[in-house]
C-alpha cells in the first residue's frame, strides 16, 4: 500500500531563507508527483507536477525534484517571503485509476 | 470566476440529518473526485467519477454516496450524518490525458456534525 510522508510537519523561518521541504513515498510505481499549496479557506493550488520520467520542475522561486527509485521528492523554495506561509502538500498519482495519495503536509510560517 | 466551485462553503448539522454537498466545474474535465481532509492528515479519496455514467468508490466511501448529474456536476451525500464525518471536504477535477493526471481543487466545504 502506497504511503506518503512529509517532513518536517511544521517549519518556521525568517524571511529570505532558502528552504527545503521533503516528501517520501513507499512504492516507486507512480505516474507523477504533484506539489500543492493550501491556504486557509481557499482550497488547494497546484504548484508543480513532475512526471515519473522527469527529474525536476521549476516555477519561479520553486523547484521540485523527483528521485523515483529512492521514493523521494523535495520542494525547494528560494528567498522565502511571508506570502509563502501556507501548508504544502505532496501527492503521488498511482494505481489503475491514477488516484492521488497525499502526505499530511508541511505547515510553513515565514516571518518578517 | 472560479473553475471549481463548491456549495455550501460551511455547514453545521446534527447527527442523523441528510446532507448534500455540491460541486460544479467549468473546466470541461471528464474526471471528478471527492476527498475529505481531517486535521493533521492528508486528503483521502471518497468517490470518483470518470464520466456521467461512471461512479467508483475510493478508500473511505462508507456512509457516503454520490451522483454525477452532468459532466460539470458531482454531488456528495451523507445519508445520515455522524460526528466523525466532521471534516473539510474537497471536490477536484481532472482530465483524461494519458498518465498526466493533474487535478484541480475547489475551495472546500467545512462540515461540522454535532
Amino acid at each position: 500500500k502506497q504511503e506518503v510522508t512529509q517532513i518536517p510537519a511544521a517549519l518556521s523561518v525568517p524571511e529570505g531563507e532558502n528552504l527545503v521541504l521533503n516528501c517520501s513515498f513507499t512504492d516507486s510505481a507512480i505516474y507523477n508527483l504533484q506539489w500543492f499549496r493550501q491556504d486557509p479557506g481557499k482550497g488547494l493550488t497546484s504548484l508543480l507536477l513532475i512526471q515519473s520520467s522527469q527529474r525536476e520542475q521549476t516555477s519561479g522561486r520553486l523547484n521540485a525534484s523527483l528521485d523515483k527509485s529512492s521514493g523521494r521528492s523535495t520542494l525547494y523554495i528560494a528567498a522565502s517571503q511571508p506570502g509563502d506561509s501556507a501548508t504544502y502538500l505532496c501527492a503521488v498519482s498511482a494505481g489503475g485509476y491514477n488516484k492521488l495519495i497525499f502526505g499530511a503536509g508541511t505547515r510553513l510560517a515565514v516571518h518578517p | 470566476d472560479a473553475d471549481v466551485t463548491q456549495t455550501p462553503r460551511n455547514r453545521i448539522t446534527k447527527t442523523g440529518k441528510r446532507i448534500m454537498l455540491e460541486c460544479s466545474q467549468t473546466k470541461g474535465h471528464d474526471r471528478m473526485y471527492w476527498y475529505r481532509q481531517d486535521p493533521g492528515l492528508g486528503l483521502r479519496l471518497i468517490y470518483y467519477s470518470f464520466d456521467v455514467k461512471d461512479i467508483n468508490k475510493g478508500e473511505i466511501s462508507d456512509g457516503y454516496s454520490v451522483s454525477r448529474q452532468a459532466q460539470a456536476k458531482f454531488s456528495l451525500s451523507l445519508e445520515s450524518a455522524i460526528p466523525n464525518q466532521t471534516a473539510l471536504y474537497f471536490c477536484a477535477t481532472g482530465k483524461t490525458s494519458g498518465a498526466h493526471n493533474e487535478q484541480f481543487f475547489g475551495p472546500g466545504t467545512r462540515l461540522t456534525v454535532l
